[in-house]
């Protein structure tokens, strides 16, 4: 199956900071990826697919980018409610898989 | 408004069996494919089972393959999973999901616990 490696583990910011997060995946997925954001004892919620898409609802300050094997989320400017755990997924080699989660902290 | 909530979970021995289920509302049940997705405590998603707008097709992650059994009842707006011979590495919060057209997990219950102890 393809393992999505996501760095770092944990990135401690303050609000009003840039937050760039890393997925690589062990092959080729082209742009079928996927962020999601989950919050302490919530169910995930979906923010970006196909790599660089936003899904309905999601603030401008969250983008995505990259294909193939490499993918970045940045948010622009941290926001309060932004401190979260964000996790990618990859639909583009069956079966479809997470990563193992990057924890944004202040 | 697109609702799900899953229901079912609880304790049970290893070795047993628990029925989870999930009732859409809010949106078309039978135009969508749907999916379970866990999370064991403290560790990251899984994909578990996936099954197709009219059960024409499904899908098992090898984890639990031959083991657990999804279904659905397009009538009444449910999803179901049906889990036999349950391990200790079973123990997740087990989360119903809607996908979107083109695949993505895009709506989320708020899950069910199932905790598989002696």
């Amino acid at each position: 199956e393809t393992v999505l490696t996501q760095s770092p583990a944990t990135l401690s910011l303050s609000p009003g900071e840039r937050a760039t997060l890393s997925c690589r995946a062990s092959q080729s997925v082209s742009n079928y990826l996927a962020w999601y954001q989950q919050k302490a004892g919530q169910a995930p919620r979906l923010l970006i697919y196909g790599a660089t898409t936003r899904a309905t609802g999601i603030p401008a300050r969250f983008s995505g980018s990259g294909s193939g094997t490499d993918f970045t989320l940045t948010i622009s400017r941290l926001e309060p409610e932004d401190f979260a755990v964000y996790y990618c997924q990859q639909r583009g080699k069956w079966p479809p898989t997470f990563g193992q989660g990057t924890k944004v902290e202040i | 408004e697109v609702q799900l909530v899953e229901s079912g979970g609880g304790l049970v021995r290893p070795g047993g069996s628990l029925r989870l289920s999930c009732a859409a509302s809010g949106f078309i049940f039978s135009n969508f494919k749907m999916h379970w997705v866990r999370q064991a405590p403290g560790k990251g998603l899984e994909w578990v089972s996936s099954i197709t707008k009219t059960s024409t097709y499904i899908y098992y992650a090898d984890s639990v393959k031959g083991r657990l059994t999804i279904s659905r009842d397009n009538a009444k707006n449910s999803l179901s999973l049906q889990m036999t011979g349950l391990r200790a590495e079973d123990t997740a919060v087990y989360y119903c999901v809607r996908a979107s057209p083109d695949d993505w997990f895009d709506t989320w219950g708020p899950g069910t616990l199932v905790t598989v102890s002696s």
